[in-house]
Parts: structure tokens; C-alpha cells; sequence
């Protein structure tokens, strides 16, 4: 059963980047026919989709958030990151790694969630 | 503010049946995309509940069932429980963002 976990830095100080990773469990990122994402969720707010890849290498991200944000992946341990540079206090949010696939036709949805993990920027 | 909207909550007793709204527009819902739906119970990980606008996801009571229509899409909830209590979100997505999108999500609460 495939599962995916995030892990990285609790606690980032404002102006720092933030630095993610979502180690993928029981299946392949290399294997195909999904794409692997980032979102976040502020406290007591609703979910922001962040960006995500694909293994060919393509990449895409919110435009709200495009120019700070850096998805990659690193087959060799099958792993996928995030990179969110100059944080600032908004930026505080339980980080998900999700997988989303399509089934019968449908259009791409996030079947496979990470449990998350919290990050908060402050001095 | 999101290219989806929902309201931030509704609420009905247990056995009442309730609707969440998505309102979309042209360049999402209105262009053919599909909406699935998230349930996320409180303290937990959002979940999918339905995908292409009406399939549940293997597991997920008849109870619950979703519809589009033009710019919108409905989830509905019969019988509700006490245990259908939390946030749920639409998701599809937009060709003027390039990129996927959430509503802003829906508070349920069972009287």
C-alpha cells in the first residue's frame, strides 16, 4: 500500500527558505501515471494547492505562489521537495504531500494523502 | 479569495438532508472540468468522497452523492450523522490558473 510522508523543519525564521520532503512508501514516483503535489492548509483555513510535478520533469505551480516555489524529485530515494524561499508569517501552514491520479476519464484528483506536517515561520 | 466558492457553512439535525454548493465559473467548473470532493474530519487528513462530479469512491455510504451542472456543483448528504460532521472541500481545475483549485470549504454541523 503506497503511503507518503513529509518531513523537514519544524520552524523556519522569516526571509529563509522552506525546505520539504515527502518520502513516497510501497510504490515508484518513477512508475508513471500520476502526479505527485504539494498543498497546504493555515490554521483553521482551507487548502491551498501549492505546485506539482510529474516524473518526466514538468512542473507547475499556483501563480500566486510561483515565483517562491520549487518542486523536485529525487527518484534515487523516491522522494519528491519543496522549496518555498523567502517566507514570511503567512506562511505558516500544515504542509501535505498528495498523490493524484485519474480514473475513467475523470479529470486529476488527490486520491493519496501525506499525514502532514506543521511548519511555522517565526523569529 | 478562491476561484471556488462554497459556503462557509451549513447545518442540519440527524436524518435531515443538506446540500453544499460550489460555484465556479468559465474558466473552471463552466469549461467542462471535472469537481471532486474532500471530507475532512476534524484533526485529520482531508479524504476524497467523490470524483468526476458523482463517483464515490469505494467505501463511501450511498448516503452522500455529487452533481454538476453549468458553472456549479452539489454535494448532498441524506440521513445525516453525527459522524458526517467536518470541513468539505470541492476541488477542480481552472485554465486561467494553469492549476488546480480548491473552494473555500464548508463547515457541516449535525444539530
Amino acid at each position: 500500500q503506497v503511503q507518503l510522508q513529509e518531513s523537514g523543519p519544524g520552524l523556519v525564521k522569516p526571509s529563509q527558505t522552506l525546505s520539504l520532503t515527502c518520502t513516497v512508501s510501497g510504490g515508484s514516483i518513477s512508475s508513471g501515471g500520476y502526479y505527485w503535489s504539494w498543498i497546504r492548509q493555515p490554521a483553521g483555513k482551507g487548502l491551498e494547492w501549492i505546485g506539482r510535478m510529474y516524473i518526466s520533469g514538468s512542473t507547475n505551480y499556483n501563480p500566486s505562489l510561483k515565483s517562491r516555489v520549487t518542486i523536485s524529485e529525487d527518484t534515487s530515494k523516491n522522494q519528491f521537495s519543496l522549496k518555498l524561499s523567502s517566507v514570511i508569517a503567512a506562511d505558516t501552514a500544515v504542509y501535505y504531500c498528495a498523490r493524484s491520479q485519474r480514473r475513467g476519464g475523470y479529470d486529476w484528483y488527490f486520491d493519496l494523502w501525506g499525514r502532514g506536517t506543521l511548519v511555522t515561520v517565526s523569529s | 479569495q478562491s476561484a471556488l466558492t462554497q459556503p462557509p457553512s451549513v447545518s442540519g439535525a440527524p436524518g435531515q438532508r443538506v446540500t453544499i454548493s460550489c460555484t465556479g465559473s468559465s474558466s473552471n467548473i463552466g469549461a467542462g472540468y471535472d469537481v471532486h470532493w474532500y471530507q475532512q474530519l476534524p484533526g485529520t487528513v482531508p479524504k476524497l468522497l467523490i470524483y468526476g462530479n458523482s463517483n464515490r469512491l469505494s467505501g463511501v455510504p450511498d448516503r452522500f452523492s455529487g452533481s454538476k451542472s453549468g458553472t456549479s456543483a452539489s454535494l448532498a448528504i441524506t440521513g445525516l450523522q453525527a459522524e458526517d460532521e467536518a470541513d468539505y472541500y470541492c476541488q477542480s481545475y481552472d485554465s486561467s490558473l494553469s492549476g488546480w483549485v480548491f473552494g473555500g470549504g464548508t463547515k457541516l454541523t449535525v444539530l
